[in-house]
């Protein structure tokens, strides 16, 4: 079984609608992060969760929320879906006791935004 | 502030031939780097990561780096590309208290047989 489950895994949807990914680990980490990934741009950071009560903006938030649930549980949503959030996103985790924590991701989650 | 560069965005090399990817990083502080590969329709996995503790890092499937700090450089090798090698491959860094992770753009790799 995968450490790090995203759900869904693809999802369309059209623009002004509300949609929630879902970030699932098994391996008992305190940090999870949310990234989007464009074509010629690697791998963009949206928000990081050292643990359930510290969650943190990053490099590209607008647009986006979080909700880190439990330990083991961080999604991320969109309020009013745009044309412009099309992406592949990315969920990851890390251990702060590894260093350097090394982050894990998860499969990934296609989403199209007509 | 951190940054990372990968020098081109696609690389092609024959099956059997050396395999190597360019990384350069910006770091105001020593950093640890990172090489992850992105196999078609999957996640990143972590190949191998540079901890200070020696500067030659030996990863998964035949790949190691280099750091070389007077280059600010972590460049990826591998001595002979196998078809199963055909990925994108991503540099990253990642120093100071936050630890957060930036990452290079990518570079394609293609393995021509």
């Amino acid at each position: 079984d995968a450490d790090v489950t995203q759900t869904p895994r693809n999802r369309i949807t059209k623009t002004g609608k509300r949609i929630m990914l879902e970030c699932s680990q098994t391996k008992g980490h305190d940090r999870m992060y949310w990234y989007r990934q464009d074509p010629g741009l690697g791998l963009r950071l949206i928000y990081y969760s050292f643990d359930v009560k510290d969650i943190n903006k990053g490099e590209i938030s607008d647009g986006y929320s979080v909700s880190r649930q439990a330990q083991a549980k961080f999604s991320l949503s969109l309020e009013s879906a745009i044309p412009n959030q099309t992406a592949l996103y990315f969920c990851a985790t890390s251990d702060t006791r590894e260093t350097p924590d090394t982050q894990y991701f998860g499969p990934g989650t296609r989403l199209t935004v007509l | 502030a951190q940054s990372v560069t990968q020098l081109g965005s696609h690389v092609s090399v024959s099956e059997g031939a050396l395999v190597l990817l360019r990384c350069n990083y910006s770091s105001s502080v020593p950093p640890y780097l990172f090489w992850y590969v992105q196999y078609p329709n999957q996640g990143l996995q972590l190949l191998l990561k540079y901890t200070s503790a020696a500067t030659l890092v030996k990863g998964i499937n035949g790949f190691e780096a280099e750091f070389k700090k007077s280059e600010t450089s972590f460049h990826l090798t591998k001595p002979s590309a196998h078809m199963s090698d055909a990925a994108e491959y991503f540099c990253a860094v990642s120093s100071g208290s936050a630890r957060q992770l930036t990452f290079g753009s990518g570079t394609q790799l293609t393995v021509l047989p």
